[in-house]
């Protein structure tokens, strides 16, 4: 699966737009970009995911560059609630052996404040 | 439904106990995961199984863990004898059937090991 690349942390003040960056050079054109997040004492939560368009569902937005080597995750309006680790993965569509397998990095950790 | 439901949440044990973890997985899903979590290593996967079987057990640490699925409802991970560096939050997750979001995973709430 391709590397990616993420801050550690990042802070963001209530309500405004979070703008978490991810890098992923090396990507394949096969592969997926999927976001998930860990809030504290909780278990992984998949926010969403994309190939090469950009995609929106009811927690987030997702772009990708045109070129595929980097994506945004953006918290419209974020809350108290949204602060976690946000985990950025790259890795093959699901028909491919072995692509349901996650790789987790280190993550970014995101802090709202009030 | 009610999501993946691992239990027990807490464990706390002695060296050289047996340990079980165990997993229900969400109804209708294919694929069962079993990940372990520390502060030095962050987010491992330990083994995956499909339709019940193990497919990748290569992130297992060593012999003293074990992974079954007899049926599609129910895993366990077991680690016999336990020791003091085992100690980390195991989370199970399932993914899988129907949905065509077919390859996105949920995770359960976790158990917290502590090995004395």
């Amino acid at each position: 699966d391709a590397k990616t690349t993420q801050p550690p942390s990042m802070d963001c003040a209530e309500g405004r737009a979070a703008n978490l960056p991810c890098n992923h050079s090396t990507i394949s054109g096969n592969e997926y970009v999927y976001w998930y997040r860990q809030i504290h004492s909780q278990g992984p939560q998949y926010i969403i995911h994309g190939l090469k368009n950009n995609e929106t569902n009811e927690m987030a937005s997702l772009i990708i560059t045109e070129d595929r080597k980097s994506s945004t995750l953006i918290l419209p309006h974020a809350t108290l609630r949204d602060t976690a680790v946000y985990y950025c993965i790259v890795r093959a569509g699901p028909i491919i052996q072995g692509a349901q397998k996650l790789v987790f990095g280190q993550g970014t950790r995101l802090t709202i404040n009030p | 439904d009610a999501g993946v439901i691992q239990s027990p949440r807490h464990e706390v044990t002695e060296m050289g106990q047996e340990v079980t973890l165990r997993c229900k997985p969400i109804s209708g899903h294919d694929y069962l995961f079993w990940y372990r979590q520390t502060m030095m290593r962050g987010l491992e996967l330990l083994i995956y199984f499909n339709n019940n079987v193990p497919i990748d057990d290569s992130g297992m640490p060593e012999d003293r863990f074990s992974a079954k699925m007899p049926n599609a409802s129910f895993s366990t991970l077991k680690i016999q004898p336990s020791e003091p560096r085992d100690s980390a939050v195991y989370f199970c997750a399932s993914g899988g059937g129907l949905s065509l979001a077919k390859n996105i995973q949920y995770f359960g709430a976790g158990t917290r090991l502590s090995v004395l």
